[in-house]
């Protein structure tokens, strides 16, 4: 079956610009995370959402990063002002709601360079 | 807070050699341990877990023990080929989180 994806896969965006990437997760599950990688430096979380049919929560960071799931197995992560220190890759990724330690599914990652 | 630090890379090796990258962590309670291995043009995918001390998490050839008294979570696989060039990530999470701590990252480049 599909895995998750994520689009565009590379995005070269102008300092102050704003951007979104968007996920696709798998069908089914219920959390989706944000996370952005920078080699040698880690990954941090971003965002997480946690979606059912009652309700959505949805972790939105201050400042200039904010995540929408305008359909339970989509998501935007929108950068507002983009600066150069936000060139990353920025990962998606996915789990069902069993159990915190269940497996989260990534994406390909979108690599993000600001100019 | 916590945190993971893995080698830095890249680390290159002959096929059949023998593969070490060391992990150690710093979390409150006990942590859910993992490895993750990205392969070039893929997303992350789960190579191996430990979810308590002392458990041993493989898959694929590779080995990881959860080391608690040394806080480490050491990845090794005893002869690897070409298709294990990869960027291999240590993680937890929290007994009480779910959210991954992630390392930078280990490039790994295995030659024919």
């Amino acid at each position: 079956g599909a895995g998750v994806s994520q689009s565009p896969r590379y995005k070269v965006a102008k300092r102050g610009r704003d951007v979104a990437l968007r996920c696709d997760s798998i069908s089914g599950h219920v959390t989706l995370y944000w996370y952005r990688q920078t080699l040698g430096q880690g990954s941090e979380v971003l965002t997480y959402s946690q979606s059912d049919a009652q309700r959505d929560k949805s972790g939105r960071p201050s400042g200039r990063f904010s995540a929408e799931r305008p359909e339970r197995s989509v998501s935007t992560l929108k950068i507002q002002r983009t600066e150069q220190g936000d060139s990353a890759v920025y990962l998606c990724a996915s789990r069902t709601g069993d159990s915190s330690y269940n497996e989260q599914f990534f994406g390909p990652g979108t690599r993000l360079t600001v100019l | 807070g916590n945190s993971v630090t893995q080698m830095e890379g890249p680390v290159t090796l002959s096929e059949e050699a023998f593969l070490t990258i060391n992990c150690t962590y710093t979390a409150t309670g006990y942590p859910s341990l993992f490895w993750y291995v990205q392969y070039p043009g893929e997303g992350l995918q789960l190579l191996l877990k430990a979810t308590k001390a002392d458990d041993k998490g493989s898959n694929k050839g590779f080995e990881a023990t959860y080391r608690k008294e040394t806080t480490s979570f050491h990845l090794e696989k005893g002869s690897v080929q070409v298709s294990d060039s990869a960027v291999y990530f240590c993680a937890l999470i929290k007994a009480a989180g779910n959210k991954l701590t992630f390392g930078g990252g280990t490039r790994v480049l295995v030659k024919p």
